[in-house]
């Protein structure tokens, strides 16, 4: 199984900073790799998918780069409504598609 | 507008059984891939299995392979999560979730609500 370490575990950033978050991956996914957006009480949201590709509706100061093993959700200017728990996924022919434990990011 | 309705919470008893659902609309609920994840208290994301309902096609998560059954009945665009026999470990919140078909590989795009299950005697 492919495991999927974030860090840090928490995050603690002021609104109009920048945050950066890492994901690291215990063997090579290539750019199978997407970022999960989880606010208390909802269900996860996706942000990003194939590293670095934003999905339908998300701000463009959330950006995703990376590769292989090592990938970072960075978010350019922290807005109040950003203050949430983020997890990366890799995604490979099932059943090898894991997430990771989650980062939580709090002002 | 894609939508994906799940089931009301649930309060069981070790050893009942349950099954919980999730209703699809606003899109072909049988042409996309279904998955099921779980959500213990203050924990991560864990995939639970998925299910193709234009022909049931099932996979499971190897390490939880046989404590749950995954089902769909396409006639009413609804999949389904069931236990035999309900453990107290099964308390979680557990989300249904359509595949993004831009994909090759299971990435969530629409999720359900939730449906939590707590398991107490």
């Amino acid at each position: 199984e492919i495991v999927m370490t974030q860090s840090p575990a928490t995050l603690s950033v002021s609104p109009g900073e920048r945050a950066t978050l890492s994901c690291r991956a215990s063997q090579s996914v290539s750019s199978n790799l997407a970022w999960h957006q989880q606010k208390p009480g909802q269900p996860p949201r996706l942000l990003i998918y194939g590293a670095s590709t934003r999905a339908t509706g998300i701000p463009a100061r959330f950006s995703g780069s990376g590769s292989g093993t090592e990938f970072t959700l960075t978010i350019s200017s922290l807005q109040s409504e950003d203050f949430a728990i983020y997890y990366c996924q890799q995604y490979n022919p099932w059943p090898s598609n894991t997430f990771g434990q989650g980062t939580k990011l709090e002002i | 507008e894609v939508q994906l309705v799940q089931s009301g919470a649930e309060v069981k008893k070790p050893g009942e059984s349950l099954k919980i659902s999730c209703k699809g609309s606003g899109y072909s609920f049988t042409n996309f891939w279904i998955g099921w994840v779980r959500q213990m208290p203050g924990k991560g994301l864990e995939w639970m299995g998925v299910i193709y309902p234009g022909d049931s096609d099932t996979r499971y998560n190897p390490s939880l392979q046989g404590q749950v059954t995954i089902s769909a009945d396409k006639s009413i665009s609804t999949a389904y999560l069931q236990w035999s026999s309900l453990k107290a470990s099964d308390t979680a919140m557990y989300y249904c979730v359509r595949r993004f078909s831009a994909l090759q590989y299971f990435v969530g795009d629409y999720w359900g609500q939730g449906t939590l299950v707590t398991v107490s005697s």
